[in-house]
């Protein structure tokens, strides 16, 4: 059973358009983190969320944690070429390792 | 540079050869931990060390597999008798205290042979 649910699975969309991803889970998390994925590569950490109903923007990415702590949204606006990668949410219960979902695809086309 | 570090990055074996890799968290950060990922998978836990204590490992960790982090800074796992299905991207990060954020290395990507 995954714990977190990221959807859609692949994303594939011109460089210009606006698109949101999901992450979803029937458990109550302390935080959740969004990270980028590039092949060959680590996670990197974009942001950190802690409070329910939190919004961060980080330039044209904006990350909300749902009010109950249970899901969230990336919705990254006027997409790039460099905005390609793997998005990985992850999530904390109190000092637990985190727990990751299988993350979304993105492909951002010139 | 600061970050983690973990060698080797790329590593080929042949089934039924032991491995070990290497990780250097962020110097300050007393909490390590291990991930592995295969393809089309995000990271799944391994183990974690909160200075040189092992505190939790996952039961994706055979008895195959084995860590240390004998003075609480640099961490080694090793895999003993390594099987096809071992190969995948090993994953270190660590985090400071109970904020619980991790920062990740490059990995290493494991192939068998």
């Amino acid at each position: 059973t995954q714990l977190l649910e990221q959807s859609p699975q692949f994303l594939s969309i011109q460089e210009g358009e606006n698109l949101t991803v999901y992450c979803n889970s029937s458990s109550v998390f302390s935080s959740l983190q969004w990270y980028r994925q590039e092949p060959g590569e680590g996670p990197v950490l974009l942001v950190t969320v802690v409070t329910g109903g939190e919004v961060k923007k980080l330039k044209r990415l904006t990350f909300q944690f749902g009010d109950a702590r249970k899901d969230s949204s990336l919705h990254i606006t006027a997409a790039q070429p460099g905005d390609t990668g793997l998005y990985l949410c992850a999530g904390a219960k109190g000092n637990t390792p985190l727990v990751f979902g299988k993350g979304t695809r993105l492909s951002v086309i010139a | 540079d600061t970050g983690v570090s973990q060698d080797p990055r790329h590593k080929i074996t042949k089934r039924g050869q032991n491995v070990t890799f290497r990780c250097d968290p962020i110097s300050e950060h007393n909490r390590l931990y291990w991930y592995r990922q295969t393809l089309g998978q995000g990271p799944e836990f391994l183990t974690y060390f909160q200075n040189e204590a092992q505190l939790e490992k996952s039961r994706l960790l055979s008895d195959r597999f084995s860590a240390e982090r004998p003075k609480g800074s640099f961490s080694t796992l090793e895999i003993q008798r390594t099987e096809q299905g071992d190969s995948a991207m090993y994953l270190c990060a660590s985090s400071l205290g109970t904020v619980n954020v991790a920062f990740f290395g490059q990995g290493t990507r494991l192939t068998v042979v």
